[in-house]
């Protein structure tokens, strides 16, 4: 298995609708994140999730909702999207506040 | 407030050569990291090199290296005999709690 991975790698949706995208670490780490990429602009990150508590919410619209059960798995709940959120969602996992954090492949999404 | 500035939004280096991707940091903190990623065009954030800020000597990852001067806030990457397969953005970032990222350097070798 790959350290991090997230499905699923392409995602169109339309305004209305419910999706959530998924990530898995397999590297044992205790912290997971969520970033969004949008085209021509710097990571933003979105999320960061320590033992499954969540420590950050940086100002994320709550159309956007994450869900962590455990260390290993990290969700985010889609909802009645806007077509400006569409863009690349990485997730990636850490072990501490200084440490290297690995990133997953990463979703595109687009919303209509 | 911390943050991280990557001056080159493009790149070009000929198949063989080294080449230099700047960045340069701002933060009061006396303790932090200093990261360079890859991201090729499918997306994915590929982890290259570390430095810390107490670290006395500069990084070195294979054919990456990192040019690391505390006094003048700077972490340039230096990529040696450059492969084709280095084509990608290229970004800065710095970890103090949260990681910070600059803009990106889209680099291209050239055959």
């Amino acid at each position: 298995e790959t350290g991090v991975t997230q499905t699923p790698r392409h995602l169109v949706m339309g305004m209305t609708n419910k999706k959530s995208l998924k990530c898995e670490q397999h590297l044992g780490h205790n912290a997971m994140y969520w970033y969004k990429q949008s085209a021509k602009k710097p990571l933003e990150l979105m999320f960061v999730y320590n033992f499954k508590e969540q420590t950050e919410n940086n100002s994320v619209p709550s159309r956007f909702s994450p869900e962590c059960p455990n260390s290993s798995h990290l969700f985010l709940h889609l909802h009645t999207l806007q077509p400006e959120d569409s863009a690349l969602y990485l997730c990636a996992s850490g072990v501490g506040d200084r440490e290297t954090q690995y990133f997953g492949p990463g979703t595109r999404l687009l919303v209509l | 407030a911390q943050k991280i500035t990557q001056t080159q939004p493009g790149m070009f280096v000929q198949e063989k050569e080294a080449v230099t991707l700047d960045c340069t940091y701002d933060t009061s903190d006396q303790s932090y990291g200093l990261f360079w990623y890859k991201q090729p065009s499918s997306g994915e954030m590929i982890f290259l090199i570390y430095q810390g800020s107490y670290d006395e000597q500069n990084a070195t990852e294979g054919r990456y290296s990192l040019n690391f001067q505390k006094a003048r806030k700077s972490a340039n990457l230096v990529i040696s005999a450059s492969q084709l397969g280095d084509s990608a953005m290229y970004f800065c970032a710095m970890i103090r709690g949260k990681l910070i990222f600059g803009q990106g350097t889209e680099l291209s070798v050239k055959p």
